[in-house]
């Protein structure tokens, strides 16, 4: 079974500064995304980047890039110049790349990120 | 974007009432939706895959007759918690996927639900 880690349970930086949050994934599957999700105090869980396990390329979106490293199945995000409004809990996903139709999203138990103006 | 809205927010009902949550993307056809439950400080864990005009999928300890889930149409699906418990209580939240399934999942705002 798909696994999703995520050591940290809680980090924090101060505001402008750049924070890199872990993540680790253990899988048999080759085909496969990999995403992080942002859940502010509102609830809601808003995607901030995702990967796609077959490009070697770093995905990046603005503030927010990864570091792939798909031989040792890490997948850390990096947040550079962090905004008072970076503060929520993040969430590292896997997904298989399965062309099925129910394909389940494995969680890890987050990271809290503080940001400290 | 991609808009999934989730009503209600939130539920206090006693015990042994049925509770039923609405899960719609408003503006995008959602072949797929998923609900999850989140206990406090914890990850999401997945509950069951819906697809429409079909039997939902539930994940292993899931139990189907306590949460019934209907995909009626590619813009709804309904989770109805019946005879709720208060062991029920958690926080529910439907996403809904576009498209095929490379595409991402899109998350509603969460359902608090409590049961007394």
């Amino acid at each position: 079974a798909q696994t999703v880690t995520q050591s940290q349970p809680e980090m924090s930086v101060q505001e402008a500064e750049t924070v890199t949050l872990s993540c680790t994934y253990d899988t048999s599957e080759s085909d496969y995304y990999l995403f992080w999700y942002k859940q502010p105090p509102s609830r809601q869980m808003i995607l901030v980047i995702r990967q796609e396990a077959y490009k070697q390329q770093n995905a990046t979106e603005n503030r927010f890039s990864v570091n792939f490293q798909k031989a040792a199945k890490s997948f850390s995000l990096k947040i550079s110049d962090s905004q008072l409004g970076d503060a929520a809990m993040y969430f590292c996903a896997y997904r298989e790349g399965a062309n099925f139709g129910n394909e389940k999203l494995t969680f890890g138990t987050g990271t809290r990120l503080t940001i400290i103006p | 974007g991609a808009v999934v809205s989730q009503h209600p927010s939130r539920v206090i009902c006693k015990s042994g009432t049925s509770v039923k949550i609405e899960c719609r993307s408003l503006d995008f056809q959602a072949t797929t939706m998923f609900w999850y439950r989140q206990f406090p400080k914890q990850s999401l864990m997945l509950m069951a895959t819906s697809n429409e005009g079909s039997k939902a999928t539930y994940e292993q300890g899931v139990e189907k007759d306590k949460f019934l889930i209907n995909h009626a149409s590619l813009t709804l699906s309904t989770l109805t918690v019946t005879s709720a418990h208060p062991e029920d209580s958690s926080f529910y939240i439907c996403s809904a996927r576009r498209g095929g399934s490379n595409q991402p999942q899109h998350f509603g705002d969460g359902t608090r639900l409590s049961i007394l």
